[in-house]
């Protein structure tokens, strides 16, 4: 099956601190992948859209300069969260859509938990 | 604004039980319908996809069903064990999104299964 992971899992950080987040599609090729971010005991909240060679487009109110998105490759979208603070603690989930696919189906990583101090 | 919607919020039941799930959408213009499964700080498993002209999908002792035009859906877990205690959330795209295919997501249902 088509599998997404992250890197790294898990992340604490000091507050200022820029934050990179990776997520790769290791058996298909995904021109679209989307950043999630997610508070304890809430639904998914769309962050971007990360299209391959192209800007992101972000979901209203999220800052792109704060969330910086590169989607250099057909199978690596990465999530810089820039001067993070403790309000920037959340879980991030990326998801990525099977090029190839006719059901538009998408696969998600594992999740990258963030922890600003 | 499409709008999704999960009930219960909270379940739990004893193993063993079969026991349904259910989605609500307001815009039935989708083009399918996914349910996935998150555990405790995980990430999403894809559980079930429908496509908005499929009424139903199986797999294992999970049955999903679909129905468009009244905006709802229902995820089926046949003889439930405690291992799919877990967070179950359904997630809708839109018809004309094309490559940008969001997903909209529901409030998901927490279900836990006792021995």
């Amino acid at each position: 099956g088509a599998v997404v992971s992250q890197h790294p899992s898990w992340v604490i950080c000091k507050s200022g601190t820029s934050v990179k987040i990776e997520c790769r599609s290791l058996d298909f090729q995904a021109t679209t992948m989307f950043w999630y971010r997610q508070f304890p005991k809430q639904s998914l909240m769309l962050m971007a859209t990360s299209n391959e060679g192209s800007k992101a487009t972000y979901e209203q109110g999220v800052e792109k300069d704060k969330f910086l998105i590169n989607h250099a490759s057909l199978t690596l979208s990465t999530l810089t969260v820039t001067s993070a603070h403790p309000e920037d603690s959340s879980f991030y989930i990326c998801s990525a859509r099977d090029l190839a696919g006719v059901r538009n189906e998408q696969f998600f990583g594992p999740g990258t938990r963030l922890t600003v101090l | 604004k499409q709008e999704v919607t999960q009930i219960p919020a909270a379940l739990s039941v004893p193993e063993g039980e079969n026991l349904v799930l259910n989605c609500s959408f307001t815009d039935s213009a989708i083009y399918n319908l996914q349910w996935f499964r998150q555990d405790p700080g995980k990430g999403l498993t894809s559980l079930l996809l429908i496509q908005s002209s499929q009424r139903e999908q199986t797999s294992g002792r999970l049955n999903a069903s679909l129905d468009k035009s009244s905006g709802r859906s229902t995820l089926y877990i046949a003889a439930s064990q405690p291992g799919d205690s877990a967070t179950y959330l359904c997630a809708v795209i839109k018809v004309g999104t094309g490559t940008a295919s969001k997903l909209t997501f529901g409030t998901g249902t927490r279900l836990q299964v006792t021995l």
